[in-house]
């Protein structure tokens, strides 16, 4: 079960996009669609932000996208605001009927 | 509105032993399957458990298996987890969320209870 990879730091510009990258295997993004992204204000309670890859949940801004391929997936957040300050972590189902995330992505809007 | 309240932290000594609870309202408990995820200080996030809508398939991260058991109870709409064995890696904020069913991920999570395991 080990994490999934994402950097740990990136950083944008109001208006600007960024894209935060998440690296797994076989056994988990490379064979599942069940990737999902979260946002997390410290002290605050997490936020999904897309599901199964792609998918947006009610609410959820469409500057907000999701994308996979092979064993990696990304998400991107465009027009960025500063509101979207957060950490952002990737997850997967896995074949060991497990989840892993990744090890989180801080996200700086300058 | 749906709200998930995690209770039951405190502040421990290794080896021992506590029960998380996790209060659901606001949405039809018993139709979802619910996870326990934790976040150490300064750490990630880590899935823990898992527990499908009807109590019958656990599932635990190798990290914790053997020492925590997740359980149910859907008439008073609460999930449990019961850590046994504490050791000071398990010191983490712990949040319940709740399972978007068929998409095998989480779409409502609680505000977490602070476990600390320390001599």
């Amino acid at each position: 079960q080990s994490a999934l990879t994402q950097p740990a730091s990136v950083s944008g510009s109001p208006g600007q996009s960024i894209t935060i990258s998440c690296t797994g295997t076989n056994s988990d993004i490379g064979t599942y669609k069940y990737v999902s992204w979260c946002q997390h204000h410290p002290g605050k309670a997490p936020k999904l932000m897309i599901y199964e890859v792609s998918n947006r949940p009610s609410g959820v801004p469409d500057r907000f996208s999701g994308y996979k391929s092979g064993n990696m997936a990304s998400l991107t957040i465009s027009g960025l605001q500063a509101e979207d300050e957060a950490d952002y972590y990737c997850s997967s189902y896995t074949s060991s009927n497990t989840w892993v995330f990744g090890g989180g992505t801080k996200l700086t809007v300058l | 509105q749906e709200h998930l309240v995690e209770s039951g932290g405190g502040v421990v000594q290794p080896g021992s032993s506590l029960r998380l609870s996790c209060a659901a309202s606001g949405f039809i408990f018993r139709g979802h399957a619910m996870h326990w995820v934790r976040q150490a200080p300064g750490k990630g996030l880590e899935w823990v458990s898992f527990i499908s809508y009807d109590g019958v398939r656990e599932y635990y991260a190798d990290s914790v298996r053997g020492r925590f058991t997740i359980s149910r109870d859907n008439p008073k709409n609460i999930v449990y987890l019961e850590m046994d064995s504490l050791r000071t890696e398990d010191t983490a904020v712990y949040y319940c969320a709740r399972d978007l069913s068929y998409h095998y991920t989480y779409d409502l999570w609680g505000q977490g209870t602070l476990v600390t395991v320390s001599s």
